[in-house]
């Protein structure tokens, strides 16, 4: 079965530190995103990546980066973390080839004070 | 870029009715229609979904329907039990690529 992992599941931050969200995938998969979610937003972009090496922003890139060192890695980077940035994060994965589902990961809720 | 619109945040009904939510889309080339549940407190995961070459399909409880002359498609859930309460995301892509465009969800709730 597809399996998705984040670490870490709860994290707070201070404003102004430096946060990384991990993803790691089981499924093989090609691609892999990083998406917010909040209360009357559903899910947003952040970015997404087609395989080790590359990374694309989505539609709400600012203040975040993101790496993908492998095939399984995908992590989501806020250098200067700000309150903003407080809420849910989804990482997902999958391919043109699993018919375009996307496999989602726990998620992980941010807190930045 | 595409944009997916759902048209009601909240939906309720009682347990044993239908329930229909809706879903507009904006760019002809799409061709793939997701839909995912997401439980309380919960992550997000894959219910059903339809293609362009089909205008309905039907899994259980669970049917889809596309028109893609409108760009509209619609989830429909007959006879509602207490555990299909959740937030349901529909969705759009296209098979160029696995990149998928969400609307911002449903909120089901089945009164018992």
């Amino acid at each position: 079965e597809a399996a998705v992992t984040q670490s870490p599941r709860n994290k707070v931050a201070v404003t102004g530190g430096k946060v990384t969200l991990s993803c790691n995938q089981t499924n093989n998969h090609n691609n892999m995103y990083w998406y917010r979610q909040d209360t009357g937003h559903g899910l947003r972009l952040i970015h997404y990546s087609y395989g080790a090496g590359s990374t694309e922003k989505g539609d709400i890139p600012d203040g975040y980066k993101a790496s993908r060192p492998s095939q399984e890695n995908f992590s989501l980077i806020l250098e200067l973390a700000t309150p903003s940035q407080t809420s849910v994060y989804f990482c997902a994965s999958g391919d043109v080839g699993t018919g375009n589902e996307q496999y989602f990961g726990p998620g992980t809720r941010l807190t930045v004070l | 870029g595409e944009k997916v619109e759902q048209h009601e945040s909240t939906l309720s009904v009682r347990e044993g009715d239908s329930a229909v939510i809706n879903c507009t889309y904006t760019d002809t080339a799409s061709s793939y229609f997701p839909w995912y549940k997401q439980e309380a407190g919960k992550s997000l995961h894959f219910v059903i979904d339809i293609r362009s070459n089909v205008d309905r399909k039907q899994s259980q409880r669970l049917i889809v329907l596309l028109d893609k002359k409108a760009k509209r498609f619609s989830l429909h859930i007959t006879a509602t039990q207490p555990e299909d309460s959740a937030i349901y995301f529909c969705a759009a892509s296209m098979n160029s690529n696995n990149r998928i465009f969400f609307g911002d969800g449903t909120q089901l709730v089945v009164k018992p």
